[in-house]
């Protein structure tokens, strides 16, 4: 079956731009998390929905970020005047869980962001 | 909150040889610990995983293993090979809905 994916894979953004990045989890997915890569590190942690329910936001480093998933499928991760400092790769994973044999995630290829 | 430290940052190795990667963990209550590949452009695909009521799992060239005690996991992978050249991320979680705390990554190059 399909995978994680992404889109746009990839976005120029001129600083002040409004972006929107999709993610279209593995079908039947429960869970869903958005991650921050900045190069050369690892992942770091966004957010999480448990189907239409965004559970924790804590990862948001401002209120530029704003996150849904309206009928528990698909999520856009929206960036409001973005900044040079926005710039990276952000991914989406989703888990069929919650279940501790199911909360295994799984990456989409990232849509990696570039503000000018 | 978890802090998850990795290390090497880089490792080189000869083709045939093995590479370990080490990590350390501060959260007792991390209870799943998943190993991820990178290759560069690429999603993170799992590789192997340990839960915290096993100490060790291995798979074909590849295992981890886990001392929950002293908080940290290693990744060992065996007669590597030049497609194992990529970056390796380790990552702690506390399980269901819970976020990975990510290592920094290793870079492993392996030399034909």
């Amino acid at each position: 079956g399909a995978g994680v994916s992404q889109s746009p894979r990839y976005k120029v953004a001129k600083r002040g731009q409004d972006v929107a990045l999709r993610c279209d989890p593995i079908s039947g997915h429960v869970s869903l998390f958005w991650y921050q890569q900045a190069l050369g590190q690892g992942p770091e942690f966004l957010t999480y929905f448990q189907n239409e329910a965004q559970l924790d936001k804590s990862g948001l480093p401002s209120d530029r970020f704003f996150a849904e998933r309206p009928e528990g499928s698909v999520s856009t991760l929206k960036i409001q005047r973005t900044q040079q400092e926005d710039s990276a790769v952000y991914l989406c994973a989703s888990s069929l869980g919650p279940s501790p044999s199911t909360d295994t995630q799984y990456f989409g290829p990232g849509t990696r962001l570039t503000v000018l | 909150g978890e802090n998850v430290e990795q290390h090497p940052s880089t490792l080189s190795v000869q083709e045939g040889d093995s590479a370990v990667i080490k990590c350390t963990y501060s959260d007792s209550a991390s209870n799943y610990f998943p190993w991820y590949k990178q290759e560069l452009g690429k999603r993170p695909q799992l590789i192997i995983d340990i839960r915290s009521n096993v100490g060790e799992k291995k798979d074909q060239r590849i295992a981890v293993t886990l001392n929950k005690t002293a908080k940290h996991f290693s990744l060992h992978i065996t007669e590597t090979q030049p497609e194992d050249s990529a970056v390796y991320f380790c990552a702690a979680s506390k399980g269901i809905g819970n976020q990975f705390y990510f290592g920094t990554g290793t870079s492993l190059t392996v030399i034909p």
